[in-house]
């Protein structure tokens, strides 16, 4: 069956640290991946897109990787602050136009 | 970006009742999503509505139990029937982005929050 995993754990981390987060998948072969960042009370709110045939991309101090072989995408966080505070869900597309999401991980950032 | 609105924000439902949610977006769009989010657990999508013709709903979703509507290309209604206390869970209704950065990347409502004693 088709299965998104994400950090299982929270992530507290120092202020000016670099948050890594990462999301496997199985029996998918998505042609995007795609990151979202969810508050608390909030719908998720788009980040990033990296494409199959990408190795990396990047936007302001966030970095994601994407490893079809591996069936890995890493998720940086770099010079954290505590506004980077939230959930981060990868999500999948399949079936065309749908999304398959993960459960996310909550990232904390202490001052 | 689109700028998607959900009534009512929070809802607390008796057993065996019925919650009607509307999602307005601020600009026409083909696809329209509903989702249910529980406790601590991922999105998982109950349907896509298309405008003019019948949703499509994912395994484990039926009509019966939550029937919706698409009237026009800004507006859907999500009905949650009959209701019990596992149906207590976060519905979001969101829409795609008309390809822009990807075909698949989809903005998202603030959510309906639903407790049902």
């Amino acid at each position: 069956s088709q299965k998104i995993e994400q950090n299982s754990e929270a992530l507290n981390i120092q202020e000016g640290k670099t948050a890594t987060l990462t999301c496997n998948y199985t029996n998918y072969s998505p042609a995007y991946l795609q990151w979202y960042r969810q508050d608390p009370g909030r719908g998720p709110v788009f980040l990033l897109l990296i494409r199959e045939n990408e190795k990396e991309k990047r936007k302001e101090r966030l970095k994601v990787t994407f490893d079809t072989t591996l069936k890995q995408s890493l998720f940086h966080i770099t010079a954290s602050q505590p506004a980077d505070s939230a959930t981060y869900l990868c999500a999948l597309d399949y079936n065309d136009y749908k999304l398959s999401f993960g459960a996310g991980t909550t990232v904390t950032v202490r001052a | 970006s689109a700028v998607i609105s959900q009534k009512p924000s929070r809802d607390i439902c008796q057993r065996g009742t019925s919650l009607t949610i509307q999602c307005q977006v601020d600009s026409q769009v083909t696809m329209m999503f509903w989702y249910r989010q529980q406790p601590g657990q991922s999105l998982t999508l109950i349907a896509t509505a298309n405008q003019g013709s019948e949703a499509t709903y994912e395994s484990g979703f039926v009509i019966d139990k939550f029937p919706i509507s698409r009237p026009n290309l800004t507006f859907s209604t999500l009905t949650v029937s009959n209701m019990s206390p596992e149906d207590s869970s976060i519905y979001l209704c969101s829409v795609e982005s008309r390809g822009r950065p990807g075909p698949d990347t989809q903005y998202f409502g603030p959510g309906t929050r639903l407790t049902v004693l």
